[in-house]
């Protein structure tokens, strides 16, 4: 069983969709990370959460700690926005998930 | 200021031979992570070094190991290389470290391996 649970494992968005992705994990955490990766293997930090919601831009990110559920909002989502988005959650060391593969189709 | 640094970019090894991959944090982060992301497991957690001395490792074999060094610069070697073991390996550097609150991480470009 993996420690952290992401879907959709693939996304596709109309230009302009708000989309959800979400992450569920089963380890105790100090903090959730939103990651995004893009073709050719650079990874960004998006957000790093403990509690509540976070807002940067068209993106927004929430965590439920006592349902150890986490979910990245895009609103008005724009082709540049296609990518891989990794959850992952640091305890004793980084778990990650598997990723979901974003495409916005103009 | 500089990001995270990471070379070689791409190599290609022989099966049997060992290799060495080079991070180079950004200036002042004491934390440098490594990681392996393959498109059957994902990224997966290798090992933390922080001032010099490795924190936290995951559930790799001992031919996977690392060093760091005063300047924070950290080495990652695999020896006896597997076709397994062709990968993106990326690294992370942060202030604290990947397991400590608010610590943002930064991650290189990734080297890419490949063992034929």
């Amino acid at each position: 069983k993996n420690e952290v649970e992401q879907s959709p494992q693939n996304l596709t968005a109309q230009e302009g969709e708000f989309i959800t992705i979400n992450c569920s994990y089963s380890v105790g955490i100090s903090a959730l990370h939103w990651l995004q990766q893009h073709p050719g293997g650079g990874i960004v930090s998006l957000f790093m959460l403990s509690s509540g919601k976070k807002k940067h831009g068209r993106l927004i990110a929430t965590i439920n700690i006592q349902e150890k559920h986490s979910s990245l909002h895009i609103t008005a989502s724009h082709p540049r926005d296609s990518a891989v988005y990794i959850c992952a959650v640091t305890g004793n060391q980084f778990y990650f998930g598997t990723g979901t593969s974003l495409t916005v189709i103009p | 200021k500089a990001g995270v640094t990471q070379t070689p970019r791409y190599l290609i090894k022989t099966r049997g031979q060992q290799v060495t991959l080079s991070c180079s944090p950004i200036s002042g982060h004491r934390s440098v992570s490594w990681y392996q992301q393959t498109p059957g497991q994902g990224l997966q957690f290798l090992f933390e070094y922080f001032s010099e001395t490795q924190r936290n490792k995951g559930n790799f074999p001992g031919r996977f190991s690392g060093r760091q060094f005063s300047n924070s610069r950290s080495e990652m070697n695999v020896s006896t290389l597997e076709l397994g073991d062709s990968a993106l390996y990326l690294c992370a550097s942060s202030l604290a470290g990947p397991t400590s609150m608010n610590t943002e991480a930064f991650f290189g470009q990734g080297t890419r391996l490949t063992v034929v």
